[in-house]
């Protein structure tokens, strides 16, 4: 089957410290990967995504490669801010035959404090 | 445009009832997904609907069920509620289909069985 594992958290900075979140996986055919963001009492947002082995996905500071040799798909950000304390989901899809079914495998999540 | 709306934000249910859930997908998505996040086992898969049809389901008891309107909107239903289904239920949309159509979800709905 299909599994995601996120590094234990919760992970506490300082402002403008370095953020490594890893997330490695196992899936049985070709997955997409995805990191979503959650704030405290709102849904998930899609933080990034990458699609084949290699790609890097990049948004708002943050980065993630996917790495098919390692099945890795590790979460970066150079120098973090207050408003980046949420919870971060590391994902996965294996798109059957081209068509997306809507089931998105997620890590059990890693919470994030930036302290000023 | 619109994000994904669903509602109630909020409910609160007895032991053995049942509940509605409803989900209105943004604007030309077609594919509604749903999603049990707790504490405990953190996001699960319930569904996915394309064009009203049931294309995908994870493993949860029949209780668990849903539908889709010719409008996109989804609704999910809950009957004989346990206390253990008390979570935040999720719902996303996607253009469906397409790799590059990656989900959009709601704020949720929180459920709480007492």
């Amino acid at each position: 089957g299909n599994s995601v594992t996120q590094m234990e958290g919760p992970v506490t900075l300082s402002e403008e410290a370095f953020l490594t979140i890893n997330c490695t996986y196992t899936a049985t055919g070709y997955p997409s990967l995805f990191w979503y963001v959650q704030y405290p009492g709102e849904g998930l947002q899609l933080l990034l995504k990458a699609t084949k082995a290699d790609d890097k996905g990049s948004n708002k500071g943050f980065e993630a490669t996917y790495r098919k040799e390692t099945t890795s798909f590790h979460l970066e950000k150079g120098s973090v801010q207050v408003s980046d304390s949420a919870v971060y989901f590391c994902a996965l899809e294996v798109i059957a035959g081209g068509t997306s079914y809507g089931k998105l495998t997620f890590g059990q999540g890693t919470i994030l404090t930036v302290h000023p | 445009k619109a994000g994904v709306t669903q509602t109630p934000r909020y409910l609160i249910k007895t032991r053995g009832q049942q509940v509605t859930l409803s989900c209105s997908p943004i604007s030309g998505h077609r594919s509604v997904s749903w999603y049990q996040q707790t504490p405990g086992q953190g996001l699960q898969f319930l569904f996915e609907y394309f064009s009203e049809t049931q294309r995908n389901k994870g493993n949860f008891p029949g209780r668990f069920s849903g539908r889709q309107f010719s409008n996109s909107r989804s609704e999910m239903n809950v009957s004989t509620l346990e206390l253990g289904d008390s979570a935040l239920y999720l719902c996303a949309s996607s253009l469906g289909g397409n790799v590059n159509s990656p989900l959009h979800f709601g704020n949720g709905t929180r459920l709480t069985v007492t």
